[in-house]
């Protein structure tokens, strides 16, 4: 089984300030972790990923992640929001089996930016 | 470029019609899914293909109905057993070898 939580629903910053979206994990086999973005109306983009290798990922637009097994969270971090960043950010665990894979969402986190 | 298509981009249903949405994909993968999105509820899961000719359930398939004659092809429909359709749908390919899913741009559906 496996489950992902995203802490909080929303996400306030002031533009020029550290983002930090949270997420943490459970999983009875050793997970690939994932960051999807969404703008209004449209598809899921994916931001990074990670899949065993480096424990810190770095992803589009200046985004990065950093997995913490002790701590089972793979949180979002971003060192100063921009206007476009404004979205809803999706973590998602998977968890691959016989050549397929089980992915699991969270509910997502809205983030603002503020000007 | 490779990706996936989603048509229409919005689509208006008449109270107790079928309709059926597109998802076409260019990226030989092998396995499709449909997710249903609702404000404040993240994805959820319709249907899903691993194979052509092949589909299972996903969490909330009651009322929808798919197909999965090609590869390149996953048409979902929204039958009137759906009581309530009014959502934005994303369709989804991943392969056995990349990790992660590649997304459509979505269809949203309102029930008029």
């Amino acid at each position: 089984a496996q489950s992902v939580t995203q802490l909080d629903s929303h996400v306030s910053v002031s533009e020029g300030t550290p983002v930090l979206l949270r997420c943490n994990y459970s999983s009875s086999y050793s997970p690939s972790l994932f960051w999807y973005v969404q703008h209004p109306n449209k598809g899921l983009q994916l931001l990074l990923k990670y899949t065993s290798a480096a424990t810190l990922v770095k992803g589009i637009n200046g985004f990065e992640a950093e997995f913490k097994k002790s701590e089972t969270s793979f949180h979002l971090t971003k060192p100063s929001a921009h206007m476009s960043d404004a979205a809803e950010y999706f973590c998602v665990v998977s968890v691959t089996g016989g050549g397929y894979q089980k992915v699991t969402f969270g509910t997502g986190t809205k983030l603002q930016v503020i000007p | 470029d490779g990706g996936i298509t989603q048509s229409p981009k919005y689509l208006f249903r008449k109270e107790g019609q079928n309709v059926t949405l597109s998802c076409e994909q260019n990226l030989n993968h092998d396995a499709m899914y449909w997710y249903r999105q609702d404000p404040g509820q993240g994805l959820r899961l319709i249907y899903y293909s691993q194979i052509v000719n092949d589909f299972q359930k996903g969490d909330i398939a009651e009322g929808y109905s798919v197909s999965r004659e090609k590869k390149e092809s996953f048409p979902l429909t929204v039958t009137s057993a759906q009581k309530n359709p009014t959502a934005f749908y994303l369709c989804a390919s991943s392969s056995r070898q990349a990790y992660g899913y590649t997304f459509g741009s979505g269809t949203r559906l309102t029930v008029v």
